[in-house]
């Protein structure tokens, strides 16, 4: 079935470092969307990407969808403790009906 | 104050026990969802209903049932059905193709 590859699943670094996560699909994606969960949260909508090749900025963190629309990327440069949790990406399938199917994120800790 | 609330926080099961997972919304969202997510796993989608008294099986429904009779509530009922329950229980609504999500529900087994 449909499903979308996430990785690495944990991701260590030192405060300062940078930090990014890969999702990749078997399938063609009309949009590609990335959640972040706070440990003992629930996961929180960031940005949805749409066309081929988008790259879209919030602050530090850097969101691109591949050219195919196949496969996108979260960068978070210069890493914060504030940055610690879960990252999800999701996709919509089912058409009209728009279910997400999520990666198993990358869970990133952040050593002050 | 909009948003998603779902209750209790933390729900203890007995063995052969339903136990059932509130989540009311006032966003005016027509469609809901519910997820459960085990440690180290992305969300897995129990249930979901795209309007008032319509809803449909996700990819893990076994053990599990909703209703929604109403357009603010789709409670999630945990049946004895269910073997292994422990998750953490997410419900969400959805405006546009963007969900939105409750904090949660953690149930445990006693």
């Amino acid at each position: 079935g449909q499903q979308v590859m996430q990785i690495p699943q944990y991701q260590h670094v030192q405060e300062g470092e940078d930090f990014t996560t890969y999702c990749n699909s078997s399938t063609t994606l009309s949009n590609i969307q990335w959640y972040k969960q706070r440990p003992g949260g629930h996961p929180v909508f960031l940005i949805q990407l749409v066309k081929s090749g988008e790259v879209k900025k919030q602050k530090r963190l850097t969101f691109q969808f591949g050219e195919a629309k196949k496969n996108s990327s979260l960068h978070i440069t210069a890493t914060q403790t504030t940055d610690v949790g879960t990252y999800f990406c999701a996709e919509e399938y089912g058409g009209s009906q728009g279910n997400l199917i999520f990666g198993k994120g990358t869970k990133l800790s952040v050593k002050p | 104050d909009g948003g998603i609330t779902q209750s209790p926080k933390y729900l203890f099961r007995k063995e052969g026990q339903n136990v059932t997972l509130s989540c009311e919304q006032n966003l005016n969202h027509d469609a809901m969802y519910w997820y459960r997510q085990d440690p180290g796993q992305g969300l897995r989608l129990i249930y979901y209903s795209q309007i008032v008294n319509d809803f449909q099986k996700g990819d893990i429904a076994e053990g599990y049932s909703v209703s929604r009779e109403k357009k603010e509530s789709f409670p999630l009922t945990v049946t004895s059905a269910q073997k292994n329950p422990t998750a953490f229980y997410l419900c969400a609504s959805k405006r546009g193709n963007i969900q939105y999500f409750g904090a949660g529900t953690r149930l445990s087994v006693l």
